[in-house]
């Protein structure tokens, strides 16, 4: 079975601090997609990065890093120099790949989601 | 482009009774998904339209969920009758035709919150 894990529930930072956070999955499947995103207090969900399985770079984007490793199964999220901006929920989810099974739907598995709160 | 909208943002209604939920997804996606979130918890899938079809509802909780997507554009899903566990934050998210090559990623809708008395 598919499952997400995002281990921590909340964290606090004081604007400026890197944060990680952190996300393990669990599937059978030798090709999936792993997915971050980002809930502000607005509510609507948005997405930040999609990695394949088979693509183990790390990615930077902004102040944005990903870090993708198959031996661990996770998939770990850094934001550099934290902003209040940034205070959101982050969902980490997991999708299996369309060729695998004629009834993959490419449904998200999420873990439960980090409150990433950021300080002045 | 309009991005995913979902009509109400917040529904209030008592145990017993009837709300209907209406998701419009990005025009041209073949692809339409209703989650829900109960309560702090994770989000988890509901079903999968690809166009007018249902291609998965295995998270439906029961048969007191019901959606559809005629013409393969907006869905509807009905609660009838809402029981009070069916409160939560209702997701909507839609993507491109999904080809054997890969996922699209989903672009989802700001919710329906749903409160049940």
């Amino acid at each position: 079975a598919q499952k997400v894990t995002q281990a921590q529930t909340e964290i606090s930072v004081v604007e400026k601090e890197d944060v990680t956070l952190d996300c393990v999955y669990e599937t059978r499947d030798t090709t999936y997609y792993l997915f971050w995103y980002k809930q502000p207090p607005s509510g609507e969900l948005v997405f930040l990065i999609r990695r394949n399985s088979f693509d183990e770079q790390n990615e930077i984007s902004g102040r944005y890093s990903w870090n993708f490793q198959k031996s661990t199964s996770s998939f770990n999220f850094t934001i550099t120099a934290s902003q209040v901006v940034d205070s959101a929920v982050y969902f980490c989810a997991l999708s299996e790949a369309p060729h695998l099974s004629s009834s993959n739907t490419g449904k998200l598995i999420f873990g439960q989601g980090t409150t990433l709160q950021v300080k002045p | 482009e309009a991005g995913v909208t979902q009509f109400p943002s917040h529904s209030v209604i008592e145990k017993g009774q009837t709300v209907t939920l209406r998701c419009d997804p990005i025009s041209g996606h073949d692809n339409l998904y209703w989650y829900r979130r109960v309560m702090g918890k994770e989000i988890k899938f509901l079903l999968h339209f690809v166009k007018e079809s249902k291609q998965d509802e295995s998270g439906m909780p029961n048969n007191r969920f019901l959606a559809e997507r005629t013409g393969g554009t907006y869905s509807t899903l009905k609660v009838q009758p809402a029981e009070l566990e069916d409160s939560g934050v209702y997701f909507c998210a839609s993507s491109p035709f999904t080809s054997s090559t890969g996922i699209n990623e989903q672009f989802f809708g700001p919710g329906t919150r749903l409160t049940v008395l």
